[in-house]
Protein backbone atom coordinates (compact mmCIF):
# COMPACT_ATOMS: atom_id res chain seq x y z
CA UNK A 1 0.00 0.00 0.00
CA UNK A 2 0.85 3.66 -0.13
CA UNK A 3 3.19 5.09 2.48
CA UNK A 4 2.64 8.13 4.65
CA UNK A 5 5.54 9.25 6.79
CA UNK A 6 5.08 11.44 9.84
CA UNK A 7 7.86 13.13 11.73
CA UNK A 8 8.78 13.43 14.54
CA UNK A 9 7.35 10.40 16.30
CA UNK A 10 7.89 11.96 19.71
CA UNK A 11 8.51 15.48 20.85
CA UNK A 12 8.73 17.14 24.22
CA UNK A 13 8.54 20.90 24.33
CA UNK A 14 8.22 23.65 26.88
CA UNK A 15 5.02 25.60 27.39
CA UNK A 16 4.84 28.59 25.13
CA UNK A 17 6.97 27.17 22.36
CA UNK A 18 5.82 25.97 18.94
CA UNK A 19 6.16 22.53 17.47
CA UNK A 20 5.97 21.54 13.82
CA UNK A 21 4.85 18.09 12.72
CA UNK A 22 5.40 16.94 9.15
CA UNK A 23 3.31 14.53 7.14
CA UNK A 24 4.60 13.26 3.81
CA UNK A 25 3.06 11.00 1.22
CA UNK A 26 6.09 9.08 -0.05
CA UNK A 27 4.84 7.35 -3.15
CA UNK A 28 1.72 9.19 -4.19
CA UNK A 29 0.40 12.71 -4.46
CA UNK A 30 -2.15 13.82 -1.94
CA UNK A 31 -4.17 16.93 -2.65
CA UNK A 32 -5.94 16.34 0.64
CA UNK A 33 -4.53 15.20 3.95
CA UNK A 34 -6.29 14.87 7.27
CA UNK A 35 -5.04 15.67 10.74
CA UNK A 36 -6.45 13.78 13.70
CA UNK A 37 -5.95 14.00 17.41
CA UNK A 38 -6.25 11.04 19.71
CA UNK A 39 -6.61 11.19 23.47
CA UNK A 40 -5.53 8.23 25.61
CA UNK A 41 -7.77 5.22 25.14
CA UNK A 42 -10.01 7.21 22.83
CA UNK A 43 -10.81 7.25 19.17
CA UNK A 44 -9.46 9.58 16.52
CA UNK A 45 -11.07 12.98 16.23
CA UNK A 46 -10.64 14.97 13.05
CA UNK A 47 -9.00 18.33 13.63
CA UNK A 48 -8.70 19.68 10.12
CA UNK A 49 -8.54 18.86 6.46
CA UNK A 50 -5.42 20.07 4.73
CA UNK A 51 -5.77 21.13 1.10
CA UNK A 52 -2.83 21.61 -1.22
CA UNK A 53 -2.54 25.20 -2.31
CA UNK A 54 -5.42 26.50 -0.25
CA UNK A 55 -6.51 27.07 3.32
CA UNK A 56 -7.19 24.19 5.62
CA UNK A 57 -10.71 23.41 6.74
CA UNK A 58 -10.97 23.19 10.51
CA UNK A 59 -13.49 21.23 12.50
CA UNK A 60 -15.71 23.00 14.97
CA UNK A 61 -13.93 23.78 18.19
CA UNK A 62 -10.41 23.57 16.73
CA UNK A 63 -8.52 26.85 16.97
CA UNK A 64 -7.05 27.62 13.59
CA UNK A 65 -4.60 30.13 15.04
CA UNK A 66 -3.30 27.54 17.45
CA UNK A 67 -3.05 24.65 15.04
CA UNK A 68 -1.54 26.06 11.88
CA UNK A 69 -1.72 23.83 8.83
CA UNK A 70 0.27 24.32 5.67
CA UNK A 71 -0.02 22.09 2.63
CA UNK A 72 2.68 23.53 0.45
CA UNK A 73 3.06 20.66 -1.98
CA UNK A 74 1.25 17.56 -3.14
CA UNK A 75 3.36 15.42 -0.83
CA UNK A 76 3.77 17.49 2.32
CA UNK A 77 1.45 18.89 4.94
CA UNK A 78 2.61 20.39 8.21
CA UNK A 79 0.82 20.97 11.48
CA UNK A 80 2.31 23.57 13.79
CA UNK A 81 1.10 23.70 17.36
CA UNK A 82 1.73 27.29 18.39
CA UNK A 83 2.27 28.53 21.92
CA UNK A 84 1.86 25.01 23.20
CA UNK A 85 0.25 24.33 26.56
CA UNK A 86 0.20 21.13 28.60
CA UNK A 87 -3.41 20.51 27.49
CA UNK A 88 -2.13 20.27 23.92
CA UNK A 89 -0.26 17.13 24.92
CA UNK A 90 -1.73 14.37 22.81
CA UNK A 91 -1.16 11.95 19.97
CA UNK A 92 -1.47 13.57 16.55
CA UNK A 93 -1.91 11.49 13.41
CA UNK A 94 -2.10 12.44 9.77
CA UNK A 95 -3.60 10.48 6.93
CA UNK A 96 -4.06 10.65 3.19
CA UNK A 97 -5.82 8.69 0.51
CA UNK A 98 -4.84 7.98 -3.04
CA UNK A 99 -8.45 8.38 -4.11
CA UNK A 100 -11.65 9.30 -2.34
CA UNK A 101 -13.73 6.34 -1.16
CA UNK A 102 -10.72 4.10 -0.78
CA UNK A 103 -8.70 3.15 2.25
CA UNK A 104 -6.68 5.76 4.10
CA UNK A 105 -2.98 5.54 4.86
CA UNK A 106 -1.74 6.86 8.15
CA UNK A 107 1.46 8.32 9.41
CA UNK A 108 3.09 6.75 12.43
CA UNK A 109 1.72 9.44 14.71
CA UNK A 110 3.43 12.05 16.86
CA UNK A 111 3.33 11.92 20.64
CA UNK A 112 3.49 15.53 21.82
CA UNK A 113 4.25 16.25 25.45
CA UNK A 114 4.19 19.85 26.61
CA UNK A 115 5.92 20.45 29.93
CA UNK B 1 -22.22 12.11 17.85
CA UNK B 2 -21.39 10.83 14.39
CA UNK B 3 -19.03 8.28 15.78
CA UNK B 4 -19.85 4.66 15.35
CA UNK B 5 -19.82 2.33 18.24
CA UNK B 6 -17.69 -0.73 18.63
CA UNK B 7 -18.33 -3.41 21.11
CA UNK B 8 -16.93 -4.73 23.18
CA UNK B 9 -14.72 -1.86 24.27
CA UNK B 10 -12.17 -4.36 25.48
CA UNK B 11 -11.71 -8.04 24.78
CA UNK B 12 -9.24 -10.43 26.35
CA UNK B 13 -8.75 -13.91 24.92
CA UNK B 14 -6.23 -16.73 24.79
CA UNK B 15 -4.04 -17.43 21.79
CA UNK B 16 -5.79 -19.69 19.34
CA UNK B 17 -9.26 -18.43 20.19
CA UNK B 18 -11.37 -16.37 17.83
CA UNK B 19 -12.05 -12.69 18.46
CA UNK B 20 -15.21 -10.99 17.29
CA UNK B 21 -15.64 -7.24 17.32
CA UNK B 22 -18.79 -5.41 16.31
CA UNK B 23 -19.39 -1.99 14.88
CA UNK B 24 -22.60 -0.02 14.45
CA UNK B 25 -23.07 3.16 12.49
CA UNK B 26 -25.84 5.65 11.97
CA UNK B 27 -25.88 6.84 8.37
CA UNK B 28 -25.83 5.26 4.95
CA UNK B 29 -22.42 4.17 3.70
CA UNK B 30 -20.56 3.50 0.51
CA UNK B 31 -18.14 1.25 2.31
CA UNK B 32 -16.99 0.39 5.80
CA UNK B 33 -13.36 0.07 6.71
CA UNK B 34 -11.53 -1.63 9.54
CA UNK B 35 -8.22 -0.45 10.92
CA UNK B 36 -5.77 -1.72 13.47
CA UNK B 37 -3.68 0.41 15.81
CA UNK B 38 -0.80 -0.91 17.84
CA UNK B 39 -0.20 1.02 21.03
CA UNK B 40 1.31 4.43 20.33
CA UNK B 41 1.40 3.92 16.58
CA UNK B 42 -0.51 5.00 13.52
CA UNK B 43 -3.40 3.07 12.02
CA UNK B 44 -3.06 0.30 9.50
CA UNK B 45 -5.82 -0.48 7.06
CA UNK B 46 -7.08 -4.05 7.35
CA UNK B 47 -10.05 -4.48 5.11
CA UNK B 48 -12.67 -2.49 3.22
CA UNK B 49 -16.13 -3.88 2.60
CA UNK B 50 -18.46 -2.18 0.14
CA UNK B 51 -22.12 -1.57 0.86
CA UNK B 52 -23.17 -4.16 -1.71
CA UNK B 53 -20.99 -6.84 -0.11
CA UNK B 54 -22.10 -8.97 2.81
CA UNK B 55 -18.88 -10.72 3.68
CA UNK B 56 -15.20 -10.38 2.92
CA UNK B 57 -12.15 -12.38 3.86
CA UNK B 58 -8.50 -11.52 4.13
CA UNK B 59 -6.26 -14.16 5.63
CA UNK B 60 -7.46 -14.78 9.19
CA UNK B 61 -9.81 -11.82 9.00
CA UNK B 62 -13.47 -12.07 8.16
CA UNK B 63 -15.68 -9.01 7.94
CA UNK B 64 -19.44 -9.03 7.59
CA UNK B 65 -21.74 -6.16 6.82
CA UNK B 66 -25.47 -5.85 7.42
CA UNK B 67 -26.64 -2.58 5.96
CA UNK B 68 -30.21 -3.14 7.13
CA UNK B 69 -28.98 -3.18 10.71
CA UNK B 70 -26.20 -0.69 10.05
CA UNK B 71 -23.68 -3.00 11.61
CA UNK B 72 -20.48 -4.79 10.78
CA UNK B 73 -18.34 -7.35 12.51
CA UNK B 74 -14.67 -8.23 12.35
CA UNK B 75 -13.68 -11.78 13.18
CA UNK B 76 -10.07 -12.74 13.77
CA UNK B 77 -9.64 -16.48 13.72
CA UNK B 78 -6.93 -18.43 15.50
CA UNK B 79 -5.69 -15.32 17.24
CA UNK B 80 -2.04 -14.74 18.06
CA UNK B 81 -0.36 -12.61 20.70
CA UNK B 82 0.74 -10.32 17.86
CA UNK B 83 -2.92 -9.51 17.17
CA UNK B 84 -2.99 -7.53 20.41
CA UNK B 85 -4.01 -4.03 19.34
CA UNK B 86 -6.96 -1.68 19.12
CA UNK B 87 -9.34 -2.18 16.22
CA UNK B 88 -11.48 0.57 14.74
CA UNK B 89 -14.20 0.64 12.17
CA UNK B 90 -14.50 3.75 10.02
CA UNK B 91 -16.84 5.17 7.46
CA UNK B 92 -16.64 8.07 5.06
CA UNK B 93 -18.10 11.33 6.33
CA UNK B 94 -20.31 12.50 3.50
CA UNK B 95 -21.25 15.60 5.40
CA UNK B 96 -17.65 16.63 5.88
CA UNK B 97 -15.38 18.77 3.78
CA UNK B 98 -13.43 16.37 1.62
CA UNK B 99 -14.53 13.05 2.87
CA UNK B 100 -12.66 12.39 6.06
CA UNK B 101 -13.19 9.13 7.88
CA UNK B 102 -15.28 8.91 11.02
CA UNK B 103 -13.97 6.34 13.44
CA UNK B 104 -15.74 4.25 15.99
CA UNK B 105 -14.56 4.17 19.57
CA UNK B 106 -12.52 1.05 19.03
CA UNK B 107 -12.11 -2.33 20.63
CA UNK B 108 -8.96 -3.02 22.56
CA UNK B 109 -8.02 -6.64 21.97
CA UNK B 110 -5.60 -8.43 24.23
CA UNK B 111 -4.44 -11.90 23.18
CA UNK B 112 -2.67 -13.77 25.92
CA UNK B 113 0.01 -16.32 24.96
Amino acid sequence: GAVVSQHPSRVICKSGTSVKIECRSLDFQATTMFWYRQFPKKSLMLMATSNEGSKATYEQGVEKDKFLINHASLTLSTLTVTSAHPEDSSFYICSARVRTNTEAFFGQGTRLTVV
Amino acid sequence: SQQGEEDPQALSIQEGENATMNCSYKTSINNLQWYRQNSGRGLVHLILIRSNEREKHSGRLRVTLDTSKKSSSLLITASRAADTASYFCARLNYGGSQGNLIFGKGTKLSVKP
